[in-house]
């Protein structure tokens, strides 16, 4: 079975100061891993995904993201956070279940940026 | 930028009322889901298509259902809205077994 846990529910930042969020998941075979974000009154926008390519995946925005197998990560970061970084970040993988590819969601990571 | 549209994006509708929300996307995937979001909360998949004639439950149990009559078009409907339908509905799709490219959502609200 695969589930991913996102080990914080809000983070908060200042301006212009790195952005990390956290990303645990278990899946009994090698996984595809995926970030999306949503801003409010939006729908949800795929930062990057990790597909058993490179491990460092860079994803749009500046943001990206590193796949450790061996701790069953997949972190978000960014070097430096702006004000339109605010949102909803959610951590998602990906497996097949019953022929179609089967998102499996995080409870999310409200981050707020504060000047 | 994905090419999936959500109508309406927002909805306020009395008790017992017939609804549907409509999703389109131009991009010939055909494979097309609709999840559902309540405030605060991780996605959960309600229904998905696999192409044209297919349709399927999802995870979560819905009192809603889904057509898909042509490859961009797949419409959830609600025969008797209540309360406990208030949330916001994301439609999704994607081609073969790749990323999900989701709608803007319509966010639901049953008096």
């Amino acid at each position: 079975a695969q589930s991913v846990t996102q080990l914080d529910s809000h983070v908060s930042v200042s301006e212009g100061t790195p952005v990390l969020l956290r990303c645990n998941y278990s899946s009994s075979y090698s996984p595809s891993l995926f970030w999306y974000v949503q801003h409010p009154n939006k729908g949800l926008q795929l930062l990057l995904k990790y597909t058993s390519a490179a491990t460092l995946v860079k994803g749009i925005n500046g943001f990206e993201a590193e796949f450790k197998k061996s701790e069953t990560s997949f972190h978000l970061t960014k070097p430096s956070a702006h004000m339109s970084d605010a949102a909803e970040y959610f951590c998602v993988v990906s497996g097949l279940s019953g022929g179609y590819n089967k998102l499996i969601f995080g409870a999310g990571t409200r981050l707020a940026v504060h000047p | 930028e994905a090419d999936i549209y959500q109508t309406p994006r927002y909805l306020v509708i009395g008790t017992g009322k017939k609804i549907t929300l409509e999703c389109s996307q131009t991009m010939g995937h055909d494979k097309m889901y609709w999840y559902q979001q309540d405030p605060g909360m991780e996605l959960h998949l309600i229904h998905y298509s696999y192409g044209v004639n297919s349709t399927e439950k999802g995870d979560l149990s819905s009192e809603s259902t889904v057509s898909r009559i042509r490859t961009e078009h797949f419409p959830l409907t609600l025969e008797s809205a209540r309360p406990s339908h208030t949330s916001q509905y994301l439609c999704a799709s994607s081609a073969a077994l790749n990323t999900q490219y989701f709608g803007p959502g319509t966010r639901l609200t049953v008096l």
